[in-house]
């Protein structure tokens, strides 16, 4: 599997809006709705935000929000903040019980 | 609450393998399939494999097949990963982390452990 498209960088102000993007094939992101996105500061173990394209875990904020639509998974968060500035990755299942990540982006809040 | 403790960081020489160990606790172990997750220095996030505890049965993306085995023990709650021959692109943080559902590896990794640094050095 090769990892899902994501941009190798964003950057916002504070109380803006971003959405990164994860692309992937008919394979992984366009066959199955096991999408899931992790936040990552760095020295920290990643952290499970969204999960089944559209699902917080408990404690996750409700300023992110997961879509999907064909091949192009979607991570937005709203209002940003100042803790918001990590890396992201996204996941898709790729059938068989396998798995591939996107390469991350880098959030910058300036 | 759920926990997941992996063994210490590691130097090995090239050619040479290393085995991480992933403690498990405060949920049924043969329940949930447990990942492996490695990143390396300026890398993203890689998949490595996933093992069901129960049964012991893993899955490897092509580039691990012929390198990785991964094991679990019930009686300890614990997952192992053995890697050989190891080269300087496997310096890495290795993490072990928990699927959040049980039964079923849909690669929601819901608790993971605080990570295992290697290094392959000469």
């Amino acid at each position: 599997q090769s990892a899902l498209a994501q941009p190798r960088s964003v950057s916002k102000s504070p109380g803006q809006s971003v959405t990164i993007s994860c692309t992937g094939t008919t394979s992984d992101v366009g066959a199955y709705t096991y999408i899931s996105w992790y936040q990552h500061h760095p020295g920290k173990a990643p952290k499970l935000i969204i999960y089944d394209v559209t699902h917080r875990p408990s404690g996750v904020p409700d300023r992110f929000s997961g879509s999907k639509s064909g091949n192009t998974a979607s991570l937005t968060i709203s209002g940003l903040q100042a803790e918001d500035e990590a890396d992201y990755y996204c996941c898709s299942y790729a059938g068989r019980y396998l798995g591939v990540f996107g390469g991350g982006t880098r959030l910058t809040v300036l | 609450q759920v926990q997941l403790v992996q063994s210490g960081t590691q130097v090995k020489k090239p050619g040479a393998s290393f085995k991480v160990s992933c403690k498990t606790s405060g949920y049924i172990f043969p329940y949930h399939f447990v990942h492996w997750v490695r990143q390396a220095p300026g890398q993203g996030l890689e998949w490595m494999g996933v093992i069901n505890p129960d049964d012991g049965s893993t899955t490897y993306p092509r580039k691990f097949q012929e390198r990785v085995v991964m094991t679990a023990d019930k009686s300890t709650t614990s997952v192992y990963m053995e890697v050989s021959r190891l080269t300087s692109d496997d310096t890495a943080v290795y993490y072990c982390a928990r699927d959040l559902y049980s039964g079923w590896a849909r690669h929601y990794l819901d608790s993971w452990g605080q990570g295992t640094l290697v290094t392959v050095s000469p």
